[in-house]
């Protein structure tokens, strides 16, 4: 069945460095949807990016990914990490059914 | 943005008694959701409802459990009786659309259920 993995558990940088969470999924379906949600403490996880579109490069409030559907890849990315952006990113995916599977997540945290 | 709503944020119930969560879904939605997450592990899709019926449902989903939206009021689940492993936190979510790849779920914050 379908599958996200997210390799890293927790990653820890300094404010200022750049920012990738790896992503990568299994599927069978030829047009899976890819999306990163953010979850910050005691609120809801939130939509962040979402793509369908093979080599094309999304982005919003700083973050960016892109599908690579040729590495079944969907990392995502930031040029500099703020303080701000400390929280637990889910990767998911949907395939030709209308669950959304995630992956474990990963907790960036963002020191000073 | 739109807000999903979930009442009560933590629960404590022993194993065997019922227990109903509750969800406030984004207004104008038509599709709803409930996840669970055990400590530790990923979220996992328990359920999805539509038009009064649940459309699908994962092995996670026992015959213990039930959802209903009686008359546009909140999206419930209920399980009945509880077990241990039923402790985990419950997410719900909603959408517009239900069969576009592309539409996107909103989550509520969640409600910890603790089964003792």
């Amino acid at each position: 069945g379908d599958s996200v993995t997210q390799t890293e558990g927790l990653v820890t940088l300094t404010e200022g460095l750049p920012v990738m969470l790896n992503c990568t999924y299994q599927t069978i379906y030829s047009n899976p949807f890819l999306f990163w949600y953010v979850h910050y403490l005691n609120e809801s996880p939130r939509l962040l990016l979402k793509s369908s579109t093979d080599n094309k490069r999304t982005e919003h409030q700083g973050f960016h990914a892109t599908l690579h559907k040729s590495s079944s890849s969907f990392h995502l990315q930031k040029s500099s990490a703020q303080l701000s952006d400390s929280a637990l990113y889910y990767c998911a995916l949907r395939g030709n059914t209308r669950k959304l599977i995630f992956g474990l997540g990963t907790t960036l945290q963002v020191q000073p | 943005g739109p807000k999903v709503l979930q009442i009560p944020s933590h629960q404590i119930i022993d194993m065997g008694q019922m227990v109903t969560l509750n969800c406030d879904p984004v207004s104008n939605h038509l599709y709803f959701y409930w996840y669970k997450q055990i400590l530790g592990q990923q979220m996992e899709f328990l359920v999805n409802f539509y038009n009064g019926k649940v459309m699908e449902k994962s092995k996670l989903f026992k015959d213990q459990f039930s959802v209903e939206r009686p008359d546009g009021s909140y999206f419930t689940l209920k399980i009945q009786p509880t077990a241990l492993e039923d402790s985990a936190v419950y997410f719900c979510a909603s959408s517009r659309q239900g069969l576009s790849s592309q539409n996107t779920l909103y989550f509520g914050a969640g409600t910890r259920l603790s089964v003792l």
